[in-house]
């Protein structure tokens, strides 16, 4: 079976500031791995993919993540946080159907 | 490309009633899925259909749900004999044809039910 887990439900950080959102993966195949965006009364929007090209991928919006199969792991960066991304961000894993986590809320801090 | 819609944004309904919600997905994707979203949690998977075909359903989808894809265009998902339980928010998304290895899937705004 597949999961994911997202370490800290509330992430605050300062504008300007290096965001850092956290997630672990479970899986017992080559993983398909996303990060979504859920901004408020909007749908998911897809941030990035990563399905084993490159192991850094880069997103929209600045976004970027590293697979790393050793720490299992697929941690979500942008060097220089602004206030609109502020939002709920979601990682995920899976294929046809898709495996999510419970979310981290994105705080920006002026 | 208008993206997928959903229809009603918002339902209330008493416990007990039936209710219906409605995907349109991008036009020409194949795929289409269902998932439902409760408060403070992610997306859980509920069913999805290649074309017409239903091919996978998720345990979480009771008795008391069915899901359509009559014409491998629109979609209906309905809800029998609701369920104060049953309130969260139902998400629609679709993509062109292969797994989201290949393909991205787009998901709508989504239909929030709240059972009274």
């Amino acid at each position: 079976a597949q999961s994911v887990t997202q370490l800290g439900s509330h992430v605050s950080v300062s504008e300007g500031a290096l965001v850092l959102l956290r997630c672990n993966y479970s899986s017992s195949v080559p993983p398909y791995l996303f990060w979504y965006v859920q901004y408020p009364n909007q749908g998911l929007q897809l941030l990035l993919k990563y399905t084993s090209a490159a192991t850094l991928v880069k997103g929209i919006n600045g976004f970027e993540a590293e697979f790393k199969k050793s720490e299992t792991s697929f941690h979500l960066t942008k060097p220089s946080a602004h206030m609109s991304d502020a939002a709920e961000y979601f990682c995920a894993v899976g294929d046809d159907k898709i495996i999510f986590g419970k979310g981290t809320r994105l705080h920006i801090l002026p | 490309d208008t993206g997928v819609s959903q229809d009603p944004r918002h339902k209330i309904t008493k416990r007990g009633q039936n209710v219906t919600f409605r995907c349109d997905p991008i036009s020409e994707h194949n795929r289409l899925y269902w998932y439902r979203q409760t408060l403070g949690q992610g997306p859980e998977f509920l069913t999805y259909f290649q074309n017409e075909a239903q091919l996978e359903k998720s345990r979480l989808l009771s008795d008391r749900f069915s899901a359509e894809r009559p014409k491998g265009s629109f979609s209906t998902l309905e809800i029998q004999r609701t369920e104060q339980g049953d309130s969260a928010m139902y998400l629609c998304a679709s993509s062109l044809d292969a797994g989201a290895s290949t393909d991205t899937q787009y998901f709508g705004p989504g239909t929030r039910l709240t059972v009274l």
